[in-house]
């Protein structure tokens, strides 16, 4: 199974900083269609999860442009230009090239 | 628009099953295969599988093979897993997600106590 290794474990910050998450993954995501299915979700609390961001960088039409994603084959990253209060929660990537599909462990935003 | 509407909590005994359901309105069922995804207590997620509601085909996670089983009912827009010979590590909360985990359930919490 591919590992999805994310760091920070979790981040506090003010309203307004940027953050930057990272998740690397044990193998290539690049698939044979060509494509690269990395994608991030937000869990807030007591919440189901929900959709960001998908093939690495392309973000949902009501996700806010200050997220952005990044990156290729194995590492990838999540950024938020100025954290705002309602980013708070449990941030996961997570890969649909090869399966079964696998987790991140996941980066809890506190805001402080 | 899109909506995943899951069963409720669910109290079960050791060794017991349980089946949980997953109703979706707002898009045309059939089009969208369906996930299953676990959450034990704090932790990460992890996949279970998908059903193809068109076909009733179906893709397992190894780990959960002899433990879980997908079906849908097309006629009801509604998908369902079983979960068998449950234990205490099967206490979690469960989700249902559409194809590119881009709609989630609200969840149904499985809680394994005698």
């Amino acid at each position: 199974d591919v590992v999805m290794t994310q760091t920070p474990v979790s981040l506090s910050l003010a309203i307004g900083q940027p953050a930057s998450i990272s998740c690397k993954s044990s193998q290539s995501l690049l698939g044979t269609s060509g494509k690269t299915f990395l994608n991030w979700i937000l869990q807030r609390p007591g919440q189901s999860p929900k959709r960001l961001i998908y093939q690495v960088s392309k973000l949902y039409s009501e996700v806010p442009d200050r997220f952005s994603g990044s990156g290729s084959e194995t590492e990838f990253t999540l950024k938020i230009s100025r954290v705002e209060a309602e980013d708070l929660g449990v941030y996961y990537c997570w890969q649909g090239t090869h399966f079964p599909l696998t987790f991140g462990s996941g980066t809890k935003l506190e805001i402080k | 628009q899109v909506k995943l509407l899951q069963s409720g909590a669910a109290l079960v005994k050791p060794g017991d099953s349980v089946k949980m359901s997953c109703k979706a309105s707002g898009y045309t069922f059939t089009d969208y295969i369906i996930h299953w995804v676990k959450q034990s207590h704090g932790k990460s997620l992890e996949w279970i599988g998908y059903i193809n509601p068109y076909s009733g085909g179906t893709n397992y996670n190894e780990k959960f093979k002899s433990k879980a089983t997908l079906t849908v009912d097309k006629s009801s827009s509604t998908a369902y897993m079983e979960f068998s010979r449950l234990t205490s590590e099967d206490s979690a909360i469960y989700y249902c997600a559409r194809r590119d985990l881009d709609a989630w359930g609200q969840g149904a919490s499985v809680t394994v106590s005698s």
